[in-house]
């Protein structure tokens, strides 16, 4: 099975800073990656799929990039409202596994 | 508006069985594709079990293979998921996810609220 790996598993940031987290794949997912918000006590929403396409009502400051193995989740100007945990995902078949979680805190 | 409702979580002692279900509105259940997706508390996501959309095909995670059995009633808008054999390790939030229709792979677009199964003695 392919396994996903996030970098770093937590991170501590100032508002405004921008801020970059990556997730590596263990073989070739091609564009069939995901990042999830899931905010304390929340249930995970979908801000990005196949790798950089933005979803509909997610703020423009959150961007992703990548192919292949490694991938990028961006935060512009990191906002207090975007303390949460990330998580990547890999979706081109099963098992749909995900990355251990990146916390960012401010 | 989609809305996935999770019932059926509890505390059930190891050993024990549980069914949980999921009911969806807001959409054509019958033609997309389903999860289930679990969190241990304080830990990360981890994908349960998937199910097409008239009932086949069924995968399943290594760590409940052989033990979990995943279902759906399309004329009721239900999807399930049957426990069996639970371990303490089984103890977890569990979501039932929809796969979003139109694009290629199996993107989970929607999560419902979640129901906590904890499995102790």
């Amino acid at each position: 099975d392919i396994q996903m790996t996030q970098s770093p598993s937590s991170l501590s940031a100032s508002v405004g800073d921008r801020v970059t987290i990556t997730c590596r794949a263990s073989q070739d997912i091609s564009y069939y990656l995901a990042w999830y918000q899931q905010k304390p006590g929340k249930v995970p929403k979908l801000l990005i799929y196949a790798a950089s396409t933005l979803q509909s009502g997610v703020p423009a400051r959150f961007s992703g990039s990548g192919s292949g193995t490694d991938f990028t989740l961006t935060i512009s100007s990191l906002q207090p409202e975007d303390v949460a945990t990330y998580y990547c995902q890999k979706y081109n078949g099963v098992p749909l596994t995900f990355g251990g979680g990146t916390k960012v805190e401010i | 508006e989609v809305q996935l409702v999770e019932s059926g979580g509890g505390l059930v002692q190891p050993g024990g069985s549980l069914r949980l279900s999921c009911a969806a509105s807001g959409f054509t259940f019958s033609t997309y594709e389903m999860n289930w997706v679990r969190q241990a508390p304080g830990k990360g996501l981890e994908w349960v079990s998937y199910i097409g959309t008239s009932g086949s095909p069924i995968y399943y995670a290594d760590s409940v293979k052989g033990r979990f059995t995943t279902s759906r009633d399309n004329a009721k808008n239900l999807l399930y998921l049957q426990m069996s054999s639970l371990r303490a390790e089984d103890t977890a939030i569990y979501y039932c996810a929809r796969v979003r229709g139109g694009v290629p792979g199996r993107l989970i677009d929607y999560w419902g609220q979640g129901t906590l199964v904890t499995v102790s003695s």
